[in-house]
This record gives C-alpha cells, structure tokens and sequence, in this order.
C-alpha cells in the first residue's frame, strides 16, 4: 500500500505555539498533499507539494518533502484555536493506470487550546 | 458557484434496501473520486472516474457501484445496503493540468447509517 501515515496521532498545544505534523510514505509520488478537516464537515486543500520541490509555504503553513526518506512535515507557526482539526496527508501514484488517485492517512487530531 | 454539492446530507436506511447518493460539481473537473471514511481508518476510495464514461475500483468497491454518464455528476449507489456500510460518505473532485491531476475538492459528505 501507498497509504501516507501521519504522526503523531494526537497533538494537543496551547494557542502561539507551532504545531508539527509528520508523515511518512511507502512508493514514488508526483506529490504529496496536505488536507484539514474540521468536525463534521468535508476535507479542504491546504497545499501541495510536488516531488521536484523540497520546501513550500503558504501563510502560516511550512511543508517540507524529502523523497529520499518518503516523507514529509506540516508545520502550522502561531496556532490559533481555530486551527483545532484533523490534517491528513495524501500521496498520489506516480506511475501506472493509477494516476490521480490520492491515498490518505488516517489523520492527526490538532488541538489548540486558547 | 457551488462547487461540489452532495445529497442527502444524511439518510437512515433499513438493511437490503437500495440507496443512491447523489454527486455533482460545476468545476468542469474531468476526476470524481467517492470516499467513506470511518473512525480510526481514516479515508478509503470506493470508486473512481478520470473522465466521463471511464469508472475504476478503488481500496473497498465491493457493495457499490457508480455510473459517470457526464461530467458534473457521479452517483454512488449501494444496491443492498448492509450495516457495515456504515459511514460518512465524501464526494471529490479534480483537474487534470500538464499531466498530473492537482488537488482534490471535497463535498460536505452524507452521514449514512444502515440499520
């Protein structure tokens, strides 16, 4: 399986701090996304990272992709509460009749205390 | 503009009957991807679509089908529901651009319980 595995699987911090998120993965990839979702409501595309590419930014997230190790860090600086959330990480096939299915982890559970 | 839209949001239904959950986008994207996802498994894929009039099975297909007759919509039917197809159900969507697809659109999911 091509599943991406986050870590941990709970993270709980207090409002200000940064919030890192791991995730690991098994086969080649095209890219590698980051999804949150918050509870009881769909996933949403916070950013993806292509194989080619080391480091990504967008606002307050930092993605990091090493390929060599298959894996990859979410880094959220300045949590806020409303950034209380499941984040998945998601790894697409990089060759084969595959191509455009994403495999996802089963999540971190982020908890942001104010 | 919607995006991605799911009907019904949520649906109790006896065991052995039929069920179809609805999906359409107004992205034009050319994927349909359907989701369930339960506690502590995180995401498994059911069925996908690249592009209308083309389905293929995912990680857990068994008990569904879908159809892509266009390219809005993508109907996941359970022809005899069991309990264990007990879930949230999402919809997704995507582009294919320069030979890879980009990220996924999620719709709002429909909260299915088989009793």
């Amino acid at each position: 399986s091509q599943q991406g595995e986050e870590d941990p699987q709970a993270l709980s911090i207090q409002e200000g701090e940064n919030a890192t998120m791991n995730c690991s993965y098994k086969t080649s990839i095209n890219n590698l996304q980051w999804y949150r979702q918050n509870s009881g409501r769909g996933l949403v595309h916070l950013i993806l990272i292509r194989s080619n590419e080391r480091e990504k930014h967008s606002g307050r997230l930092r993605v990091t992709l090493d390929t060599s190790k298959k894996s990859s860090s979410l880094l959220i600086t300045a949590s806020r509460a409303a950034d209380t959330a499941s984040y998945f990480c998601a790894t697409d096939a990089a060759r084969g009749s595959t191509l455009g299915r994403l495999y996802f982890g089963r999540g971190t559970q982020l908890t942001v205390w104010p | 503009i919607a995006g991605i839209t799911q009907a019904p949001t949520s649906q109790i239904l006896a065991a052995g009957r039929r069920m179809t959950l609805r999906c359409t986008q107004d992205m034009r994207h050319n994927a349909m991807y359907w989701y369930r996802q339960d506690l502590g498994l995180g995401l498994r894929l059911i069925h996908y679509s690249n592009t209308a009039g083309t389905t293929g099975k995912g990680e857990v297909p068994d008990g569904y089908s879908v159809s892509r007759a266009n390219t809005d919509d993508f109907p996941l039917t359970l022809a005899s529901a069991v309990p264990s197809q007990t879930s949230v159900y999402f919809c997704a969507s995507s582009e294919r651009a320069g030979g890879y697809y980009n990220e996924q659109f999620f719709g709002p999911g429909t909260r299915l319980t088989v009793l």
